[in-house]
């Protein structure tokens, strides 16, 4: 099975800062890759599928970027709503998030 | 839209078995496959089972493989994920959710119901 590792697990960042995380995995996945924000007692939210790919409604300051084994969600000016936790997953044909990256107030 | 609402958590002993049931509409159900995603409490997310669009295939997590059954009717737009010999690590919040498509490109997951939690304890 392809492993997916995510970095870093905790991000101290404040308002208008770049903030970026990082999924890397084991073997190439093509783009078969996307990145979901969860918030405290809510189901996830999707933000980019197909490693860079914005979903309709999505903020522009979210982007995403990589293919192969390593991938990249930016976000370009941190805003307070943006201090979340989140994931990355690997769809292909297996499913597998990333351990998750908490974005904190610095 | 597409609306996907879970049922069935509650607490149970372990050993015990349990049924989730997820009702969707807002989309023609029989043409999507569909995932179970939970999440146990202070963790991460972690993928459970895929069924296909017609049933006819599915896939499991390590974790759950020949204790956990996913299945899906597709008459009545319901999907179901039976649970048995539950373990404590079983607890935790259950998604029911369905792949995602747009345009010519799927596979992730998207869009994901509320969730309904499972707790196991004696």
């Amino acid at each position: 099975d392809i492993q997916m590792t995510q970095s870093p697990s905790t991000l101290s960042a404040s308002v208008g800062d770049r903030v970026t995380i990082t999924c890397r995995a084991s073997q190439s996945i093509s783009s078969r890759l996307a990145w979901y924000q969860q918030k405290p007692g809510k189901a996830p939210k999707l933000l980019i599928y197909k490693a860079s790919s914005l979903e309709s409604g999505v903020p522009s300051r979210f982007s995403g970027s990589g293919s192969g084994t390593e991938f990249t969600l930016t976000i370009s000016s941190l805003q307070p709503d943006d201090f979340a936790t989140y994931y990355c997953l690997l769809y292909n044909s297996n499913w597998t998030f990333g351990q998750g990256t908490k974005v904190e107030v610095k | 839209q597409v609306q996907l609402v879970e049922s069935g958590g509650g607490v149970v002993q372990p050993g015990r078995s349990l049924r989730l049931s997820c009702v969707a509409s807002g989309f023609t159900f029989s043409t999507f496959a569909m995932h179970w995603v939970r999440q146990g409490p202070g963790m991460g997310l972690e993928w459970v089972a895929l069924i296909w669009y017609d049933g006819t295939n599915d896939q499991y997590a390590d974790s759950v493989k020949g204790r956990f059954t996913i299945s899906r009717d597709n008459s009545k737009n319901m999907l179901y994920l039976h649970m048995n010999s539950l373990r404590a690590e079983d607890a935790g919040v259950y998604y029911c959710a369905r792949e995602g498509w747009v345009g010519g490109d799927r596979g992730w997951i998207d869009p994901w119901g509320q969730g309904t939690l499972v707790s196991v304890s004696s």
